[in-house]
């Protein structure tokens, strides 16, 4: 059973702060990593693609992959209380139907 | 660019009738379509993926015979909730994936069909 894991939260950070969000994955073969932000009764917004280990910065959300700990993380910078939302890990191996996380709750106290 | 759009915003219609749910990839051509389906506070359910020219893949447990899908070119992929009860009541999202190699299996999202059946 291919798998994405994600801590459901509420993750509760004050604005400003940073905010780590994080995902494991089971299938070793994978290859393609993303970050998905889908605010309540919305559908989920593509804000981040990593293929690589290492880092991925895009204005303030840095992804980090670390294929040999199959793990893969979303950094969110000087939060705003505009990124409260819930986030989405999404696990893509090569081909395959790409498999979603549960999705981690932010909250951004102002 | 990477745009989807879904037609209707949202629908409600009676019992026993059927509602057709239109994807459209606006700026790209699709290899492939994704229909999810996701109730309040839960996570998003894979119903079926599409391919242009192809009959659907339906997940375990999704009647295809209920949930039919037509998925007729590559910028367009229909799904009907046939006989829709309340219990199908649910917000409907398809997504696309890009078939340029720099973006392969990015799957980009529809702003979803709200279903609601009386």
């Amino acid at each position: 059973q291919k798998e994405v894991e994600q801590n459901s939260g509420p993750l509760s950070v004050p604005e400003g702060a940073i905010a780590s969000l994080n995902c494991t994955y089971s299938d070793r073969v994978s290859q393609s990593f993303f970050w998905y932000r889908q605010y309540s009764g919305k559908s989920p917004e593509l804000i981040m693609s990593i293929y690589s280990n290492g880092d991925k910065e895009d204005g303030r959300f840095t992804a980090q992959l670390n294929k040999a700990s199959q793990y893969v993380s979303l950094l969110i910078r000087d939060s705003q209380p505009s990124d409260s939302a819930t986030y989405l890990c999404a696990v893509n191996p090569w081909g395959f139907k790409t498999i979603f996380g549960a999705g981690t709750r932010l909250f951004v106290k102002a | 660019g990477a745009v989807v759009s879904q037609h209707p915003s949202w629908v409600i219609c009676k019992s026993g009738t059927s509602v057709k749910i239109e994807c459209r990839s606006l700026d790209f051509q699709a290899t492939t379509m994704f229909w999810y389906r996701q109730f309040p506070k839960q996570s998003l359910m894979l119903m079926a993926t599409s391919n242009e020219g192809s009959k659907a893949t339906y997940e375990q447990g999704v009647e295809k015979d209920k949930f039919l899908i037509n998925h007729a070119s590559l910028t367009l992929s229909t799904l009907t909730v046939t006989s829709a009860h309340p219990e199908d009541s649910s917000f409907y999202i398809c997504s696309a994936r890009d078939r340029s190699p720099t973006t392969y299996n990015e799957q980009f999202f529809g702003p979803g069909t709200r279903l609601t059946v009386l």
